[in-house]
C-alpha cells in the first residue's frame, strides 16, 4: 500500500535554532495535513495545505506542499521549549468519499533551553 | 470547543481479558476512526467507521472489533487482551466531506496488558 516516509525520526535541538522535517512518498496527494502531538495528548492540526507548491504559514511555522505533489515540508523557525512533541505528516488522496488516511511515523522533536 | 472524549486514560488488564475502549465526539461527525500508536511505529489504523452500523478495517484489524451503534460513540473492543497489544490507542473523528479532512483526536487511552 501506499506509505509515507518521514524523516528524520527524531531531533535534538537548541531553544533557537530553526528545524526542519519533511515527508515523502512514491504516490501522489492532493491533500497534506501537519499535526503536533504534546507530551500526553492527541495530536493536533497544525497546517493543512491543499495545492502543489503552496507555501503557508502559521506563526513560527512554515509548511510547503512539494511541486511533485510527492512530499511536503514542514519548518518551524528560533525554536522554543513548547515546541517539544511528536510531529506527524498526513497525505490524502481523495478517490472515494473520504480518502486514503496515511500516517508518517512521525518526528520526535526535543528542545534544549 | 470541539471535544472527543476516550473514557479511560489508563487501563490495566490480564491476559485474555476482554477489553472496552469507548469514544465520544460531540462534533456531529460521520466518520470515526480508532489508531495505536507505538515508539517508532506512528499511528496505526485499526479500524474506521463512516456512518452507523458501518465499519471498515484498517491496517492493523486483527485482534480486535468495534461497535458504532450511534453517531457519536465509537468503540473498540479487545475479545482476549493479550501482551502485544499493550500500546497507547487513540480515537479520531471528522467530516465525510467539505471539509479540511482535518481529524480531531483524543487523549488517548493508555492499555497495558499482563
Amino acid at each position: 500500500g501506499q506509505q509515507l516516509n518521514q524523516s528524520p525520526q527524531s531531533m535534538f535541538i537548541q531553544e533557537g535554532e530553526d528545524v526542519s522535517m519533511n515527508c515523502t512518498s512514491s504516490s501522489i496527494f492532493n491533500t497534506w495535513l501537519w499535526y503536533k502531538q504534546d507530551p500526553g495528548e492527541g495530536p493536533v492540526l497544525l497546517i493543512a495545505l491543499y495545492k502543489a507548491g503552496e507555501l503557508t504559514s502559521n506563526g513560527r511555522l512554515t509548511a510547503q506542499f512539494g511541486i511533485t505533489r510527492k512530499d511536503s515540508f514542514l519548518n518551524i523557525s528560533a525554536s522554543i521549549p513548547s515546541d517539544v512533541g511528536i510531529y506527524f505528516c498526513d497525505g490524502r488522496n481523495y478517490g472515494g468519499s473520504q480518502g486514503n488516511l496515511i500516517f508518517g511515523k512521525g518526528t520526535k522533536l526535543s528542545v534544549k533551553p | 470547543d470541539v471535544k472527543v472524549t476516550q473514557s479511560s486514560r489508563y487501563l490495566v488488564k490480564r491476559t485474555g481479558e476482554k477489553v472496552f475502549l469507548e469514544c465520544v465526539q460531540d462534533m456531529d461527525h460521520e466518520n470515526m476512526f480508532w489508531y495505536r500508536q507505538d515508539p517508532g511505529l506512528g499511528l496505526r489504523l485499526i479500524y474506521f467507521s463512516y456512518d452507523v452500523k458501518m465499519k471498515e478495517k484498517g491496517d492493523i484489524p486483527e485482534g480486535y472489533s468495534v461497535s458504532r451503534e450511534k453517531k457519536e460513540r465509537f468503540s473498540l473492543i479487545l475479545e482476549s487482551a493479550s501482551t502485544n497489544q499493550t500500546s497507547m490507542y487513540l480515537c479520531a473523528s471528522s467530516f465525510l466531506s467539505g471539509s479540511t479532512g482535518e481529524l480531531f483526536f483524543g487523549e488517548g487511552s493508555r492499555l497495558t496488558v499482563l
